[in-house]
C-alpha cells in the first residue's frame, strides 16, 4: 500500500511570503502519477499541479510542483489571499490505485 | 468545460445501501476517460472509493471493495456508486470526478442515521 505523508500538518505564513508543502510516499511512485490540489472550504478539491511539476489549465504561475520518487514539493512563491486553503497530494498506480495525503492546511499569520 | 453533478437521497439508514449518481456534461463518457467517485468525512481527508472505464471495468479502493458497485450507463451519460452496509463511518461528502481529476461534481453529503 501506498502511503502518502504531508508535512506540515499545518503552515502559518503571512501574504507576500513563500510556502513549501512537502509529501512524502512510502514507497516509490512515478513522478508521471503525482499530483496536488487545493480545496477552500465548501469546495471541491482542484488540481493544481500533474505529473509531479505540470500546471493544471488555469494555474498561476506563483505554483510550481517538483520531486520524484518518494519526496514531492509543492511551492507557492508568492503568497495572494486566496492561497489559503488546504493542500493535498496523490499518487496513481500503486495500491489502492489512487491515494491522497492528509493535507497541509495553509493558514494566514 | 466538462460538468459533473452528484443526485441521490442525503440521509441513508445504517446497514442500508447508499445510492448515487453522477451526471457527466459537454463531455461523452464513451468517449474515454475513466470516471470515479472519492469521498471526505466530515473535517477529514480524501479517500479513493473507485473508478469505473468507459468500457465498463472498474478498480475499487480494496479497503471498500467488498461493498462498493461502480456502474455506467452510456446512454444517460451518468456513472452511478452503490455502497452497500453502511455504518456511520460512510457519512462523508462523496464526490464524482474524472480520472486525473481535473473536473469534479460539487459534490453531495450524505449522512448515515436511523
Amino acid at each position: 500500500e501506498v502511503v502518502l505523508t504531508q508535512s506540515p500538518g499545518t503552515l502559518s505564513l503571512s501574504p507576500g511570503e513563500r510556502a513549501t508543502l512537502s509529501c512524502r510516499a512510502s514507497q516509490s511512485v512515478s513522478s508521471s502519477y503525482l499530483a496536488w490540489y487545493q480545496q477552500k472550504p465548501g469546495q471541491a478539491p482542484r488540481l493544481l499541479i500533474y505529473g509531479a511539476s505540470s500546471r493544471a489549465t488555469g494555474i498561476p504561475d506563483r505554483f510550481s510542483g517538483s520531486g520524484s520518487g518518494t519526496d514531492l514539493t509543492l511551492t507557492i512563491s508568492r503568497l495572494e489571499p486566496e492561497d489559503f486553503a488546504v493542500y493535498y497530494c496523490q499518487q496513481y498506480g500503486g495500491s489502492p490505485k489512487y491515494s491522497f495525503g492528509q493535507g497541509t492546511k495553509l493558514e494566514i499569520k | 468545460q466538462v460538468l459533473l453533478q452528484e443526485s441521490g437521497p442525503g440521509l441513508v439508514k445504517p446497514s442500508e445501501t447508499l445510492s448515487l449518481t453522477c451526471t457527466v456534461s459537454n463531455y461523452s463518457i464513451s468517449s474515454g476517460y475513466s470516471w470515479g467517485w472519492i469521498r471526505q468525512p466530515p473535517g477529514k481527508g480524501l479517500e479513493w472509493i473507485g473508478n469505473i472505464y468507459h468500457s465498463g471495468n472498474t478498480d475499487y479502493n480494496p479497503s471498500l471493495k467488498s461493498r462498493v458497485t461502480i456502474s455506467v450507463d452510456t446512454s444517460k451519460n451518468q456513472f452511478s456508486l452503490k455502497l452497500s452496509s453502511v455504518t456511520a463511518a460512510d457519512t462523508a461528502v462523496y464526490y464524482c470526478a474524472r480520472a486525473g481529476f481535473d473536473y469534479w461534481g460539487q459534490g453531495a453529503l450524505v449522512t448515515v442515521s436511523s
